[in-house]
């Protein structure tokens, strides 16, 4: 089953207001997570390391005040698409490690934002 | 740094048929990790198999199988006996030990279309 949930599955806003998607580890302690922004037909791009207790750590090009990523506890992450635009509508993919000590990441169902 | 290249973007192929996904890497850590991922059109990425560069033994799954080698830095994957169900976006992975947060760098994908 799944391991990692995210919500909401779609969203439709209009331009200006923010939005904000919500990444949890079901059954397991996740004190790093990933948030990744997905354009069609194209691949997985990572946009920031989401730490929990500490700063994110955003990937250059990445807005930080545009996208605000909170860790708000070892089993939810948050990612707030402020003051959104048409260009921010993508598929945005969470994703976090599930065994300490291996690199497999698990990913969530994804987030299709569009933005009117 | 890291790069994966998938070379094709999409192959088609008739229910039955074999299909191989080429996976070429590049990295100079000698320890990582190298996955792959399928994305069918649901948006989900699920995760198939991981490898960590000690271990060249080739994997059978099913009707799945990898051929990992390092001499040529190939991680391929083979479809047997193809079913429409395999129709997806595959994805090739890696990870080192020393990618802050073990980050994944992606490779552009394969669409795989399996007619019946």
């Amino acid at each position: 089953g799944a391991v990692v949930s995210q919500h909401p599955s779609r969203v439709i806003c209009k331009s200006g207001t923010s939005v904000k998607i919500e990444c949890r580890s079901l059954d397991f302690q996740a004190t790093t997570m990933f948030w990744y922004r997905q354009f069609p037909k194209q691949s997985l791009m990572l946009m920031a390391t989401s730490n929990e207790g500490s700063k994110a750590t955003y990937e250059q090009g990445v807005e930080k005040d545009k996208f605000l990523i909170n860790h708000a506890s070892l089993t939810l992450s948050t990612l707030t698409v402020t003051s959104a635009h048409p260009e921010d509508s993508s598929f945005y993919i969470c994703s976090a490690p599930r065994d300490r000590g291996t690199d497999t990441q698990y990913f969530g169902p994804g987030t299709r934002l569009t933005v009117l | 740094a890291q790069k994966v290249t998938q070379a094709q973007t999409e192959i088609s192929v008739v229910e039955k048929e074999d299909v191989t996904l080429d996976c070429v890497y590049e990295t100079r850590d000698t320890t990582y990790y190298l996955f792959w991922y399928k994305q069918p059109p649901s948006g989900e990425l699920v995760f198939l198999i991981r490898r960590n560069s000690f271990d060249e033994q080739n994997e059978i799954s099913g009707r799945y199988s990898w051929n990992f080698q390092k001499s040529t830095s190939s991680f391929n994957f083979t479809i047997t006996a193809s079913q429409v169900v395999d129709s997806a976006v595959y994805f090739c992975a890696l990870s080192t030990i020393k990618a802050a947060g073990n980050k994944l760098t992606f490779g552009g994908g394969t669409r795989v279309l399996v007619k019946p």
